[in-house]
């Protein structure tokens, strides 16, 4: 079945910066692309980004446009989503989320989800 | 960007009722829309897809409907599994999520 399996919780003080990485199976990876959703405690899902698996090409949320990069390594099945410059507002949930059409040029409704990284920033 | 708005935030109910919940774009999305449902501690899980359509697996007591800027999540008979929230999202521009409703029960 298809799976998306993230990596663990995060502490890191203000100023760093976090790599989450999320390992897919069960599909062809470089056939969808992947994108990446944040929670923070008690509030609503948060669109950062996508990656193009097949050519790496990426479009990010212009809130976050200046920190963060997402990566993938084809021979790995994995994803990676890097954040910088942490601040204590960046302290939430960060999920990896299928583009559920393969082979598209453009956005389509999420499925799976992984199952979530708690980053936790603070001093 | 868009801006998509659910309503209610809060919704208190008992098993066995009709539930309906409402997400509205700022401009129209056509039927690009797509409805989650969210447990606590748990990773949105996909109900329905282009507005209207049910993901395979959901049961049958989900629907959806609307296009352009108005659109619906339907439940027909409450059962103690849907007790959750419910998360409406775009994916005409890039992507947007609603701010959730919360299905509590009465």
């Amino acid at each position: 079945q298809v799976q998306l399996v993230q990596s663990g919780a995060e502490v890191k003080k203000p100023g760093a910066s976090v790599k989450v990485s999320c390992k897919a199976s069960g599909y062809t990876f470089s056939s969808n692309h992947m994108h990446w959703v944040r929670q923070a405690p008690g509030q609503s899902l948060e669109w950062m980004g996508w990656i193009n698996v097949a050519n790496g090409k990426t479009k990010y949320s212009q809130k976050f446009q200046d920190r963060v990069a997402m990566t993938r390594d084809t021979s790995a099945t994995t994803a990676y989503m890097e954040l910088n410059n942490l601040r204590s507002e960046d302290t939430a949930v960060y999920y990896c989320a299928r583009d559920a059409v393969a082979d598209s040029i453009s956005l389509s409704w999420f499925d799976p989800w992984g199952q979530g990284t708690l980053v936790t920033v603070s001093s | 960007d868009i801006q998509m708005t659910q309503s209610p935030s809060t919704l208190s109910a008992s098993v066995g009722d009709r539930v309906t919940i409402t997400c509205r774009a700022s401009q129209s999305i056509i039927n690009w829309l797509a409805w989650y449902q969210q447990k606590p501690g748990k990773a949105p899980k996909l109900l329905i897809y282009k507005a209207s359509t049910l993901e395979s697996g959901v049961p049958s007591r989900f629907s959806g409907s609307g296009s352009g800027t108005e659109f619906t999540l339907t439940i027909s008979s409450l059962q103690p599994d849907d007790f959750a929230t419910y998360y409406c999202q775009q994916y005409n521009s890039y992507s947007t999520f609603g701010q959730g409703t919360k299905v509590e029960i009465k």
